[in-house]
């Protein structure tokens, strides 16, 4: 499983566009991309998932690029409730009956007013 | 809203006794999953089942047992447990062919005692 590096902690403000970089050096050609939000005392939720270039949703968009080498997670113009812990997850369950999803320390956003 | 229902949210217990958490789902997925989270810490996999069997163990000590009786359940049961496994303890589940897409409960709390 590749090993993915992200910022500890990263501050915004309500309105703002926020970008959350990932590293994943050693990706595999059959890894796939997935990001996940978790607030306190909550399971994670499933934010968006991509392999390559550019995935969008009404959540969040995935730019993913050419060396697929690390990966951005853009939230439009956040608000308070924005405020939790984002992980990136990179393993091949593409394809599959399960996937061995392992989540690294993951980036604590806090959204200020 | 959470579709994985996780029961019970809270349970205290002794180092002698013996209890279980329960996970339900009815979304028709085939595999689901067990994770445990200390205060501050991504997600740990646990325990992995694809179509009712037992796929992936990382390497939990035995007073940690799953049990997947049928397609919508999940269940782990403990016994002879220590205080450093008091944990948030997440169940998930996956639709076959998007493993890297889990649906989360809300967790049980564990505190032992």
């Amino acid at each position: 499983l590749a090993k993915t590096t992200q910022p500890i902690s990263m501050d915004s403000y309500e309105g703002q566009e926020v970008n959350i970089t990932c590293s994943h050096n050693n990706i595999a050609t059959n890894d796939y991309i997935t990001w996940y939000q978790q607030f306190p005392s909550q399971g994670p939720r499933f934010i968006i998932q991509g392999y390559k270039t550019k995935v969008t949703n009404e959540v969040a968009s995935l730019f993913i690029p050419a060396d697929r080498k690390s990966s951005t997670l853009s939230l439009p113009r956040v608000s308070l409730s924005d405020t939790a812990v984002y992980y990136c997850l990179v393993g091949d369950w593409g394809s599959g009956n399960t996937g061995k999803l392992i989540f690294g320390q993951g980036t604590t956003l806090q959204v200020k007013p | 809203d959470t579709e994985v229902t996780q029961t019970p949210k809270h349970l205290v217990m002794g180092m002698t006794n013996k209890k279980s958490l329960k996970c339900e789902q009815h979304m028709g997925h085939r595999a689901m999953y067990w994770y445990k989270q200390k205060a501050k810490k991504p997600p740990e996999l646990m325990f992995v089942y694809s179509y009712e069997k037992l796929s992936i163990n990382e390497s939990v000590p035995s007073r940690f047992s799953p049990e997947c009786p049928n397609s919508s359940l999940l269940n782990l049961h403990l016994h002879a447990l220590q205080p450093e496994d008091s944990a948030l303890y997440l169940c998930a589940s996956s639709p076959i062919g998007r493993p890297g897409e889990l649906f989360f409960g809300e967790g049980s709390r564990l505190t032992v005692l």
